[in-house]
């Protein structure tokens, strides 16, 4: 059964810390796999990978796919209070396009 | 802010009840998938149209129905709710539902089934 794991599913860091954040996957047919951030409303996306080993970064966050190992993960450097949120790896099932998450890591930043 | 419009933001109704949802794509994305967030489910997918034609289903309900028009708003409707229907509906869309393109969301309906 495809599935994805997240880990750590809670984590809390103070401002200033860098945190990484790890998503698993034992997938079928693999494609891409995509981070977003949600906080209390919609899940904004964030980086979608499809090549293992190249980088995407966008200001303090960055991720990386290792296709070998099978997983993500998430960096933050400097993390700030804005930075709390629930982050969530997903991966479009093959054919479909739909998208199934993992559970999630909760971030809290605290001041 | 994704482009992605979901109407309303909040709905409260009884069980027995019938209720549609309304998601508006971004600009030029041909692609609309529902999606349901419930506490103890995380986010589920339910249903995808592509320019109007169904393309994928998850496990929705046969209570609920969804299309998507001409001019490529969707609508999902759901019916006879249950108080288990409680919960955040988000409506996404992607540029080709293709899979090699994000999908971006919208900020969902929350809907409260009392």
């Amino acid at each position: 059964e495809d599935k994805v794991v997240q880990s750590p599913l809670s984590l809390v860091v103070h401002e200033g810390d860098t945190v990484t954040l790890n998503c698993s996957y034992e997938v079928t047919n693999f494609r891409s796999l995509l981070w977003y951030k949600q906080e209390k409303k919609a899940p904004t996306f964030l980086f979608m990978l499809t090549s293992s080993g190249i980088e995407k970064k966008s200001g303090r966050l960055s991720s990386i796919l290792d296709k070998k190992e099978l997983f993500s993960i998430l960096n933050i450097t400097a993390t700030q209070t804005g930075d709390s949120a629930v982050y969530l790896c997903a991966w479009p099932q093959g054919g479909s396009e739909k998208l199934v998450f993992g559970k999630g890591t909760k971030l809290t930043v605290n001041p | 802010d994704s482009g992605v419009t979901q109407t309303p933001k909040h709905l409260i109704t009884a069980t027995g009840q019938r209720v549609t949802l309304r998601c508006s794509p971004r600009s030029g994305d041909l692609s609309v998938y529902w999606y349901q967030q419930s506490l103890d489910q995380g986010l589920q997918f339910l249903i995808q149209y592509y320019n109007g034609e169904e393309r994928a289903k998850g496990n929705i309900l046969e209570r609920f129905s969804a299309q998507q028009f001409p001019d490529l708003h969707s609508e999902l409707n759901l019916s006879s709710l249950e108080l288990g229907d409680s919960a955040l509906y988000f409506c996404a869309s992607s540029a080709t539902g293709g899979g090699d393109q994000p999908q971006h969301f919208g900020d969902g309906t929350r809907l409260s089934i009392l």
